[in-house]
């Protein structure tokens, strides 16, 4: 079945490294997502990529990075820039029109 | 793309059913309404969208007015694992255009 695959579940990294989460879709896409979620809060967009090679900054791009080497995969990197990196992170994949966004089950980022 | 305005929480019992409002009175003509839902620690799951026909599928209805400024989800018989958060969203359906998400309403369905 078609879909999207981030892993690990869940993660916890010490303060001060970098950390990346991954994200797989197998729905031959063209646009991946990355938001971020806070307790009781909505999604905020991270960054965004179109096509392979290229991606934009979105609203809080700031501490982080990604990458868009193949259409498949498009992963985050968590940087010690980030202040408050501890977070639940979600990425999402959409054609370019369509019924919307598939999402993945999210990666749940614990810094100590 | 428009903003929109949504209740914070809302409660509904096991069986009735559940409507939604959302409104979006700034909302332009090439604009769609689309509905997500979020339960707890999962990713958004996509449920309904429309531009200005109602439209109704396995999970909901979707009913626009004809000013286009405001519409209502309709959960018809709602269940209990129908509790989460429902997103309004209105984006323009060209390209990959981001979609952006309130703060959404918090749905209980109580038995």
């Amino acid at each position: 079945d078609g879909g999207i695959t981030q892993s690990p579940k869940y993660l916890f990294r010490k303060e001060g490294q970098n950390v990346t989460l991954s994200c797989e879709q197998n729905l031959n896409h063209d646009a991946m997502y990355w938001y971020r979620q806070d307790p009781g809060q909505g999604l905020r967009l991270i960054y965004y990529s179109q096509i392979v090679n290229d991606f934009q900054k979105g609203d809080i791009a700031e501490g982080y990075s990604v990458s868009r080497e193949k259409k498949e995969s498009f992963p985050l990197t968590v940087t010690s820039a980030q202040k408050n990196p501890t977070a639940f992170y979600l990425c999402a994949s959409s054609i370019e029109t369509g019924y919307g966004y598939t999402f993945g089950s999210g990666t749940r980022l614990t810094v100590v | 793309d428009a903003k929109t305005t949504q209740p914070t929480s809302m409660d509904c019992a096991e069986g009735r059913a559940a409507n939604l409002p959302c409104n979006h009175s700034t909302i332009s003509g090439n604009e769609y309404v689309y509905w997500y839902r979020q339960i707890h620690s999962q990713g958004p799951q996509y449920i309904i969208h429309g531009l200005k026909n109602n439209e109704t599928n396995e999970m909901a209805s979707l009913i626009i007015t004809e000013d286009r400024k405001s519409s209502t989800l309709i959960l018809p018989h709602a269940t209990l694992r129908d509790t989460a958060v429902y997103y309004c969203i209105v984006r323009v359906d060209q390209g990959a255009q981001k979609l952006v998400f309130g703060q959404g309403t918090r749905l209980t369905i109580n038995p």
